[in-house]
């Protein structure tokens, strides 16, 4: 079975500074997707960043970027100069190729000023 | 931007009880998922549909949950009866396709007392 591992309940980082979130997945295909949401408390979840497996350069989407290591099945996400607005929960998700997201536990970040 | 409607926002009902939750996705997103997402877990498929028609809903417990998708368009998702076990948030996504970014609605909270 397929299953997306987030080894971090919470973490918490200081305005300005930079956090990685871990994401560790398991499965035997070669060509999936790989993404990043984020859930504010009590809001929408919405698309962070995404990475196609076939991909070997790490995705970026301004302030957020991606460390794709597809033999150790590992796809963190990196937060650079935090903001207070990103305090939310991130979700690590794998897009299988039957059409199926699933999602890992969670990290809920806290950025502290 | 367009956005995926998802009513009421909130529901609380007593167990054995009727509750439906109703989904509109953004025009023109052929595929709707329902997701249930339990208190501090990520969300997990219940159900998927291409158009009028379920894809996936080898996750829905269809003894008491049942969900339409009549016309193609908005959604319903049922819970007949109701079970403790039932309170969660209930979120809806759509997509243009099954293997395009899915944009998830607001959700609707439902606490069984």
């Amino acid at each position: 079975a397929q299953t997306v591992t987030q080894s971090q309940p919470e973490m918490s980082v200081q305005e300005a500074e930079t956090v990685t979130l871990s994401c560790t997945y398991d499965t035997s295909e070669s060509n999936y997707y790989l993404f990043w949401y984020k859930q504010p408390p009590s809001r929408q979840m919405i698309l962070v960043i995404r990475q196609e497996a076939y991909k070997q350069q790490n995705a970026t989407e301004n302030r957020f970027s991606v460390n794709f290591q597809k033999a150790a099945k590992s796809f963190s996400l990196k937060i650079s100069d935090s903001q207070l607005g990103d305090t939310a929960m991130y979700f690590c998700a794998f897009y299988n190729q039957g059409g199926k997201l699933i999602f890992g536990q969670g990290t809920e970040l806290s950025v502290k000023p | 931007e367009a956005e995926v409607a998802q009513s009421p926002r909130y529901k609380i009902t007593e167990k054995s009880q009727a509750v439906a939750f109703w989904c509109d996705p953004i025009s023109g997103h052929a595929t709707l998922y329902w997701y249930r997402q339990i208190l501090g877990q990520g969300p997990e498929l219940l159900v998927q549909f291409q158009d009028e028609s379920v894809v996936d809903d080898s996750q829905l417990p269809k003894d008491r949950f049942s969900a339409e998708r009549l016309k193609g368009v908005d959604s319903t998702l049922k819970i007949q009866p109701a079970e403790l076990g039932d309170s969660a948030m209930y979120l809806c996504a759509s997509s243009l396709s099954s293997n395009q970014p899915q944009h998830f609605g607001d959700g609707t909270r439902l606490s069984i007392l």
